[in-house]
């Protein structure tokens, strides 16, 4: 069973809305990660938080920002919805190790635009 | 920029066949390369994480190698069940940062 909470499971909006995603890390774990998985890809890095701080960003424009909290719950935030924002968004929690190792993703938020 | 192929996109093999998942990437100055299953709709389930400076891990049926010189990983999967069906994705991890870069994924399905 996995420690990794996201919230809510499936998600419609409308072009040029705003949405807010939110993700329960496991207890114990300081970092959290943001992935977008569009159909029938792997997933895609977007950026990484670590004790409140963006800690690392892939190649995503400024409308995808996020927060990170004290109790190191998170945050994706996408403004200014476009049709190719589609996909399922994956939170990932572990400890700064760099190794991978401790790593939990969650179950993914379902984002559907239209 | 890391980039991570996985072949083949899809695989349907009968129950109780031995196969192999493939795995490449473009820089060999990796950190860990992981190893992890997606059921539809859900997750990533992490199978099997292996270090840069391993060879390969095992787990049960499963069995992951690791070449860092030819820039490739493999999966091998023995004595394939209907409950193996899911997608497989592979990722390298390339720095300090944990950020994974993943490859796009074999689908697997086991007949029974």
């Amino acid at each position: 069973e996995t420690g990794v909470t996201q919230s809510p499971t499936h998600l419609i909006k409308t072009r040029g809305q705003q949405v807010t995603l939110r993700c329960s890390s496991q207890s114990g774990h300081n970092t959290v990660s943001w992935y977008q998985q569009a159909l029938g890809q792997g997933p895609q890095f977007i950026f990484q938080y670590y004790r409140e701080e963006e800690n690392g960003r892939g190649n995503f424009p400024p409308r995808f920002s996020g927060l990170q909290f004290p109790n190191y719950s998170s945050e994706l935030n996408v403004n200014a919805l476009e049709l190719d924002d589609s996909a399922l968004y994956l939170c990932a929690s572990g400890p700064l190790t760099g190794s991978g190792y401790g790593y939990t993703f969650g179950s993914g938020t379902r984002l559907t635009v239209v | 920029k890391q980039e991570v192929t996985q072949i083949p996109a899809a695989l349907s093999v009968p129950e109780g066949e031995n196969l192999v998942l493939n795995c490449s990437f473009t820089d060999s100055a990796i950190y860990n390369l992981q190893w992890f299953r997606q059921d539809p709709g859900k997750g990533l389930t992490s199978l099997l994480l292996i270090q840069s400076s391993q060879r390969e891990q095992t787990s049960g049926r499963l069995n992951a190698s690791l070449d860092k010189s030819s820039g490739r990983s493999t999966l091998y999967i023995a004595a394939s069940q209907p409950g193996d069906s899911a997608t497989y994705l592979c990722a390298a991890i390339i720095d300090t940062g944990n950020q994974f870069y993943f490859g796009t994924g074999t689908s697997l399905t086991v007949i029974p």
